[in-house]
């Protein structure tokens, strides 16, 4: 049973460019959480979706930075026109549906994203 | 304001030795707390708290949780290098629809031989 797939796994891009980055819940798994870790920094939540829906995006910088989760495919975190600032690990985590049991998100590798 | 304060920020211990880790926390309508250990990689899910007094354990390490005095410990015995990473305290508020957890700022435990 794999876990939570994110890719890529490294991206490097030049400042202006866009970065894409991807993440496959656990089988089973409709939430979708994403995370960004700036180095020796905690976890900053960023973006919560279900299925076709965004439940919560109060970690979003407002410009620049959009996320889905389509019905088919993976979640998709989009920066556009990325500044050095951006450049951190982004991960994602998932967990199945509302339970009061399942509180607990698994997380993808993360995608380490650099900017230059 | 929803938040999670976990102390110390950082500690360096011996091989062997034992050592407490503190979340404390004030979240509207508490569901849930969980520990996660970070090496330098993706956070592990180690603990899942949901009643209070009820000691979770696996190994070495054990949790449990005050929800009078609103706050947890991560106990670890024995300590190994191997437990060297950033633990991490979240917690879930009961929020309908929204699964979102808060996150502490993790404590960066060093475990020297």
């Amino acid at each position: 049973n794999a876990g939570v797939m994110q890719n890529p796994r490294h991206l490097v891009r030049r400042r202006g460019q866009e970065a894409r980055l991807r993440c496959s819940p656990m089988k089973g798994h409709s939430h979708v959480y994403w995370y960004r870790q700036l180095p020796e920094e905690g976890l900053k939540f960023m973006v919560y979706l279900q299925k076709e829906n965004i439940i919560d995006e109060s970690g979003m910088p407002k410009e620049r930075f959009s996320a889905e989760f389509p019905k088919e495919g993976p979640s998709i975190l989009r920066i556009q026109q990325v500044v050095r600032g951006d450049s951190a690990a982004y991960f994602c985590a998932s967990s199945p549906r509302p339970n009061p049991s399942t509180d607990t998100q698994y997380f993808g590798p993360g995608t380490r994203l650099t900017v230059l | 304001e929803d938040k999670v304060v976990q102390s110390p920020l950082s500690l360096v211990v011996h091989e062997g030795d034992t050592v407490t880790l503190n979340c404390s926390y004030e979240v509207t309508n508490f569901r849930s707390l969980l520990w996660y250990k970070q090496e330098k990689k993706a956070p592990t899910f180690l603990f899942m708290l949901t009643s209070s007094g009820i000691e979770k354990k696996s190994g070495r390490l054990s949790s449990i949780l005050d929800k009078k005095e609103l706050f947890s410990i991560l106990n670890i015995t024995a300590t190994q290098t191997g437990d060297s990473a950033i633990y991490l305290c979240a917690v879930a508020p009961n929020a309908g629809n929204n699964r979102k957890l808060i996150w502490g700022l993790g404590t960066s435990l060093a475990v020297n031989p």
